[in-house]
This record gives C-alpha cells, sequence and structure tokens, in this order.
C-alpha cells in the first residue's frame, strides 16, 4: 500500500542553524501539507501546497519557514534559522485531488530537537 | 473559523469494556470530520472519516462514530476494548477540501 515517507526520522540542530525537512508524498496525491506537534500539545497546521505554490498557511509559517517541490517526487520544509520552540515533531501529509473528499495520508513524522 | 474539543485527556478502560472517545466541533460551514490514531512513535492514521454522507461511520479495528448535527458531536466508539488500542486518538474537523484542525487528543490506556 503507497504511504508518505519522511526523513530524517530524528533531527537534532543547533539554535540559529538551517534545517531541511523530507517527504516523499503518495505518487498520485497533488495537495501536499505540512503539520507540527509540539511534545504534549495538539497537531497544528503550518502549511498547504498545490500547483506549486502555497495555497494556505498558518500564522505560525512565518518568514523563516518555506516549502518546496524541487522535483517530481519530493516535498521538503525548510526553517532558516531555527529557534529552541522549533522543536517538535513535523508530519507531512498528501491527499489525491478529490472534492468531498478531504482525507489526508500522513507521514510518520520527523522529529526536530532544537539545542 | 473551524475547531475541535475531545473532553477527557486520558481514558482508561477494562479489556473487552466498552471504548467512548468525546468530540465535539465547531464549524461555520457543513464540516467534514475524521478520527486519527497515533501509536507510540508512529504517524497518524486514519480511522474513520465522515464527509456528509450516511451519519454513523464504520471505521477501521472495529471502531464508528456518529455525527450528530444537533449536538455538534462526533464522538468515537468501540464495542469492546482490546489491548491494541492503546494509542493516542484525535478528533479533527475540516471546512471542506482545506486544512485539518486537530483536537488536543485523548490517550487511552486498556486494563488487562
Amino acid at each position: 500500500e503507497p504511504e508518505v515517507t519522511q526523513t530524517p526520522s530524528h533531527q537534532v540542530t543547533q539554535m540559529g542553524q538551517e534545517v531541511i525537512l523530507r517527504c516523499v508524498p503518495i505518487s498520485n496525491h497533488l495537495y501536499f501539507y505540512w503539520y507540527r506537534q509540539i511534545l504534549g500539545q495538539k497537531v497544528e497546521f503550518l502549511v498547504s501546497f498545490y500547483n506549486n505554490e502555497i495555497s494556505e498557511k498558518s500564522e505560525i509559517f512565518d518568514d523563516q519557514f518555506s516549502v518546496e517541490r524541487p522535483d517530481g517526487s519530493n516535498f521538503t520544509l525548510k526553517i532558516r534559522s531555527t529557534k529552541l520552540e522549533d522543536s517538535a515533531m513535523y508530519f507531512c501529509a498528501s491527499k489525491v485531488e478529490l472534492a468531498g473528499n478531504n482525507e489526508q495520508f500522513f507521514g510518520p513524522g520527523t522529529r526536530l530537537t532544537v539545542l | 473559523a473551524q475547531s475541535v474539543t475531545q473532553l477527557g485527556s486520558h481514558v482508561s478502560v477494562s479489556e473487552g469494556a466498552l471504548v467512548l472517545l468525546r468530540c465535539n466541533y465547531s464549524s461555520s460551514v457543513p464540516p467534514y470530520l475524521f478520527w486519527y490514531v497515533q501509536y507510540p512513535n508512529q504517524g497518524l492514521q486514519l480511522l474513520l472519516k465522515y464527509t456528509s454522507a450516511a451519519t454513523l461511520v464504520k471505521g477501521i479495528n472495529g471502531f464508528e462514530a456518529e455525527f450528530k448535527k444537533s449536538e455538534t458531536s462526533f464522538h468515537l466508539t468501540k464495542p469492546s476494548a482490546h489491548m491494541s488500542d492503546a494509542a493516542e486518538y484525535f478528533c479533527a474537523v475540516s471546512e471542506g477540501d482545506y486544512k485539518l484542525s486537530f483536537g488536543a487528543g485523548t490517550t487511552v490506556t486498556v486494563r488487562a
């Protein structure tokens, strides 16, 4: 069964460093998302991406964040200068373009630890 | 704006007992509603979804949920808990084909 994959599973970085989190969505999916979950808190929406552009973003998704689909398979989230409060589990999700079915398929997540 | 409230951050049940997880939503338009399960150190797996068809929705692993518009609720139930049901459960809402808004989650423990 096709699935969303994410790499790395765990990333440790120093405050102020840039990180890139990678996702491979399911191959026929056209909508892509990033969510995050700070330890002990709820899963929060960051950004959605469709047709090579951001379709919606939350207030969390400030200028330090960017997303890219550099080729036909990868979807990346870049944090330019990480802060301690960026430590969280980051989930990628994707879905097919099918009106009336908002089923998003989630990857296993990347745990980001900022020291 | 859409939002979800999950009542009870922790639920403990005996094996074989009923599992009931409560979810109330707020939405300005007819919502889509979802229940996801997260096992330790894993991602989010869809249990079931409501997208304006039948109000009683059956999902995987014996779970079901009923959409009640009058109560703005979408509670998740399973008649008989199994040890493998121990996990965290998230209710989520979307206003159409857009972002999901999640509840705070309910951790289920199952006693032998």
